[in-house]
């Protein structure tokens, strides 16, 4: 079993739509967690950062952390066709750990 | 400004050849990492170095050389490849546990 489990799709919505995505995992010690947008052929762009449990908003994206279901989840409202990417997620313990458990992404197609 | 630099954009190289791909980050980031990624799969990380000093090596293979000649840049030196290493290899940094910045990458092929 991996340590961080994610859809990989593809997830085709019609714009205008609210996206959710989700990742879970299985390692307690996670206390960081991240959400990257990687277009096709470019590095990754990081979106949201959060730690521990909660919810954090930043324009259309919302993310959620429940530690206690190890659940983790984005939200996009009012849905773009830019929005068309894989988006990863990341997490890391923290405590002096640079090393980042990647899900495997997912891919996002919005129709215009 | 969270910009990571790469250079160059697009490698092709012989099995014999040596190459170097570079990285720049004016941030004042402490840590800095050269990540592999291969299409459809999320990035794989290969090194990292905390304040110049190499901290990290995910057991990659020798004919990968990582260098940090400062603070600000880091390079990774390029012998004897195979073709499957060809790859996008990204270069990121982070000031914060976790809040990784990305470079573009360099798309490298190895013929």
């Amino acid at each position: 079993q991996k340590e961080v489990e994610q859809d990989p799709g593809p997830l085709s919505v019609p714009e205008g739509a609210i996206v959710s995505l989700n990742c879970t995992y299985s390692n307690s010690a996670f206390q960081y967690f991240m959400w990257y947008r990687q277009y096709s052929r470019k590095g990754p762009e990081l979106l949201m950062y959060t730690y521990s449990s909660g919810n954090k908003e930043d324009g259309r994206f919302t993310a959620q952390v429940d530690k206690s279901s190890k659940y983790i989840s984005l939200f996009i409202r009012d849905s773009q066709p830019s929005d068309s990417a894989t988006y990863l997620c990341a997490m890391t313990p923290g405590e002096s750990s640079y090393k980042l458990i990647f899900g495997s992404g997912t891919r996002l197609l919005v129709r215009p | 400004d969270t910009e990571v630099t790469q250079t160059p954009k697009h490698l092709v190289m012989g099995m014999t050849n040596k190459k170097s791909l570079k990285c720049e980050q004016h941030m004042g980031h402490r840590a800095m990492y050269w990540y592999k990624q291969k299409a459809k799969k999320p990035p794989e990380l290969m090194f990292v170095y905390s304040y110049e000093k190499l901290s990290i090596n995910e057991s990659v293979p020798s004919r990968f050389s990582p260098e940090c000649p400062n603070s600000s840049l880091l390079n990774l030196h390029l012998h004897a490849l195979q073709p499957e290493d060809s790859a996008l290899y990204l270069c990121a940094s982070s000031q914060d546990l976790g809040r990784q910045y990305f470079g573009p990458g360099t798309r490298l092929t190895v013929t």
